[in-house]
């Protein structure tokens, strides 16, 4: 049991450039979530999907798309990446997006994102 | 919109207790949540407490909610190097709105031998 992964853990863009980063979890959770850290801040979440199917805009969205690809995966993609998405990007799951205990939140180890 | 409050730094000697305070502004929050964040390391849930609790004690993590002044705290005792992390508050709000936490800044725990 795995819990959350994300690939790649580090990854250098150019300005302009685009990347996808991946997030899967085996927990069979039915949430799941796209953060950014940023020296100074705490996490800002980026887009959300409750449930596989669904997905909706957080705090701070733009010059993002997501895509929950399956009960699994939920990918985030620049499509052309800009200096101040340089970020530490998490991903994090939850049995529910709402409903008590069940949605506590479970994290992955981070993708460090540089944008040159 | 919602805020969670921290004080950035908080330094402690090896074997005294390490208190870690959050406020937060909504009334509405229905669970809050204490994560650890190791360097170079994602979040690690460390224990969350429900709104109608006052306190929780989980081994040497006791968190003490209070709602009337929207004040949240961590207390860990006898604490060690390897509880050398940045803390993070989070908030979830119930209501309208993005799902996810609110968290805060986080406070960074520095132990001194």
């Amino acid at each position: 049991n795995a819990g959350v992964t994300q690939t790649p853990k580090f990854q250098v863009l150019k300005t302009g450039q685009s990347m996808t980063l991946q997030c899967a979890q085996d927990m069979n959770h039915n949430s799941m979530y796209w953060y950014r850290q940023d020296p100074g801040m705490g996490l800002r979440l980026i887009y959300y999907s409750a449930s596989e199917g669904t997905t909706d805009k957080g705090e701070v969205p733009n010059g993002y798309n997501v895509s929950r690809l399956n009960k699994r995966e939920f990918s985030l993609r620049l499509e052309s990446a800009a200096p101040s998405q340089t970020s530490v990007y998490f991903c994090a799951s939850s049995e529910y997006a709402s409903g008590g205990a069940r949605e506590t939140q479970y994290f992955g180890p981070g993708t460090r994102l540089l944008v040159l | 919109g919602e805020d969670v409050e921290q004080s950035l730094f908080l330094s402690v000697r090896e074997g005294d207790s390490s208190v870690i305070n959050c406020t937060y502004t909504d009334s509405s929050s229905t669970y809050l949540y204490w994560y650890k964040q190791e360097p170079g390391a994602g979040l690690q849930l460390l224990t969350y407490i429900f709104s109608n609790m006052d306190m929780k004690q989980d081994q040497r993590l006791t968190v003490l909610l209070n709602k009337k002044d929207k004040h949240l705290s961590l207390r860990i005792a006898d604490t060690q190097t390897g509880d050398s992390a940045i803390y993070f508050c989070a908030v979830r709000y119930s209501g309208g709105g993005a799902d996810g936490l609110t968290f805060g800044k986080g406070t960074h725990l520095i132990i001194q031998p």
